[in-house]
């Protein structure tokens, strides 16, 4: 069975600081998809990122980047230089290679608060 | 393209009445979901289609619940009776099959009071 454990369930940071979330996975396959999505306070999902299984490469889009390392199953998220626009609750998520990669497995979120 | 688009935004019922969530996808989109987010389960994958043909309902709660999708434009979401229990936000996602996999997108949810 598929698992995606975020262990921090809230931080709060002061705008322009750094912050990591992180994000542990379990699953028996070998090729899989993990996600990240950002639920602002509207209550909408938006997609951030998806990584292949057999890409770990590390990714940077602007102030977000992404951590994938298989051999300690993580794939953590980091903000650099935080924005108040940047409060949410963030899910990590994981989708086997089924006929879709959407059905996803989602973390229990971590809720993010910059604070001026 | 508007993106995933769902009605109503909000729903009150009372308990014991019957409630429909509606849902439009992404034209082009051959892969519908819907998820349902609880503070108890956090976001749960209910039922998903491909080509508008159910595949996996294995996260329909009981029997209460059904999903149907008559055409690759639309999708419904049932419950009938609807118990206070149900109250929680229900998103519609979908997605497009491809040799990369590509990711689902959302719909704003529609968040549903049972009362």
């Amino acid at each position: 069975a598929q698992k995606v454990t975020q262990a921090q369930t809230e931080i709060s940071v002061v705008e322009k600081e750094d912050v990591t979330l992180d994000c542990v996975y379990e699953t028996r396959d070998t090729t899989y998809y993990l996600f990240w999505y950002k639920q602002p306070p509207s209550g909408e999902l938006v997609f951030l990122i998806r990584r292949n299984s057999f890409d770990e490469q590390n990714e940077i889009s602007g102030r977000y980047s992404w951590n994938f390392q298989k051999s300690t199953s993580s794939f953590n998220f980091t903000i650099t230089a935080s924005q108040v626009v940047d409060s949410a609750v963030y899910f990590c998520a994981l989708s086997e290679h089924t006929g879709t990669a959407s059905k996803l497995t989602f973390g229990t979120g971590t809720r993010l608060q910059v604070t001026l | 393209d508007a993106g995933v688009i769902q009605s109503p935004r909000h729903e009150v019922t009372e308990m014991g009445q019957e409630v429909t969530l509606r849902c439009k996808p992404i034209s082009g989109h051959d892969y519908l979901f819907w998820y349902r987010q609880t503070m108890m389960r956090g976001l749960e994958l209910l039922i998903y289609f491909n080509n508008n043909v159910p595949i996996d309902d294995s996260g329909m709660p009981e029997d209460r619940f059904s999903a149907k999708m008559p055409n690759a434009s639309f999708s419904t979401l049932k419950i009938q009776p609807s118990e206070p229990r149900d109250s929680a936000v229900y998103f519609c996602a979908s997605s497009l099959w491809g040799p990369k996999n590509t990711e689902a997108f959302f719909g704003q949810g529609t968040r549903l009071t049972v009362v």
